[in-house]
């Protein structure tokens, strides 16, 4: 069965702090690795991964996958309180647009 | 360019009603997936459809069904409501069945009573 496991589950860090969220995954036949931000209901999409060591940038953010262990790191620098959320990891994989998510790490920025 | 809209938002249902929940995709996009997510979980993978065919379907009873649309919008039917069933139903849009972006919308919380 396909899974997906995030760490830490939740976080709590000041302004100004570096995060890491990790997600590893066991998906059937993997073709890609998404994160998203939900904040109260839609997740919003941030990053779509398919190749190994290739980082993926947009401001603060910034994500890699790595296919031979079987996991993506999210980072964020100099965080925000507007950057509490919880962050969720899905991967796609088998022939159709399923993904599979993981639990979510729930980020907690304080002032 | 509007993204991804569902309806209704909020929604109370009894125990042994029926439920439709509705979604329309981004412009373009021809593919629709839903999701089931429950208070500290992760969303749960429902149903997906690409050019109104049934693609996949995750680990739901059979009171669970859905429908495409020529126009790509989507239906989610849930027969014989079970207090259980109440979560967020979120529905997902992409441009292709596979490997491409899934934008979701915000959501219909539904609760059973």
């Amino acid at each position: 069965e396909d899974k997906v496991v995030q760490s830490p589950l939740s976080l709590v860090v000041h302004e100004g702090d570096t995060v890491t969220l990790n997600c590893s995954y066991e998906v059937t036949n993997f073709r890609s690795l998404l994160w998203y931000k939900q904040e109260k209901k839609a997740p919003t999409f941030l990053f779509m991964l398919t190749s190994s060591g290739i980082e993926k940038k947009s401001g603060r953010l910034s994500s890699i996958l790595d296919k031979k262990e079987l996991f993506s790191i999210l980072n964020i620098t100099a965080t925000q309180t507007g950057d509490s959320a919880i962050y969720l990891c899905a991967a796609g994989g088998t022939s159709y647009g399923k993904l599979t998510f993981g639990q979510g790490t729930i980020l907690t920025v304080h002032p | 360019d509007a993204g991804v809209t569902q309806s209704p938002t909020h929604l109370i249902k009894t125990r042994g009603q029926h439920v439709t929940l509705r979604c329309s995709p981004i412009s373009g996009h021809k593919s629709v997936s839903w999701y089931q997510q429950v208070l500290g979980q992760g969303p749960q993978f429902i149903f997906q459809y690409y050019e109104k065919e049934e693609r996949g379907r995750g680990n739901f009873p059979d009171r669970f069904s859905a429908r495409q649309f020529p126009n790509y919008s989507s239906e989610l039917n849930v027969n014989a409501l079970l207090l259980g069933d109440s979560a967020l139903y979120l529905c997902a849009s992409s441009l292709a069945g596979v490997n491409t972006e899934a934008f979701f919308g915000q959501g219909t919380r539904l609760t059973v009573v």
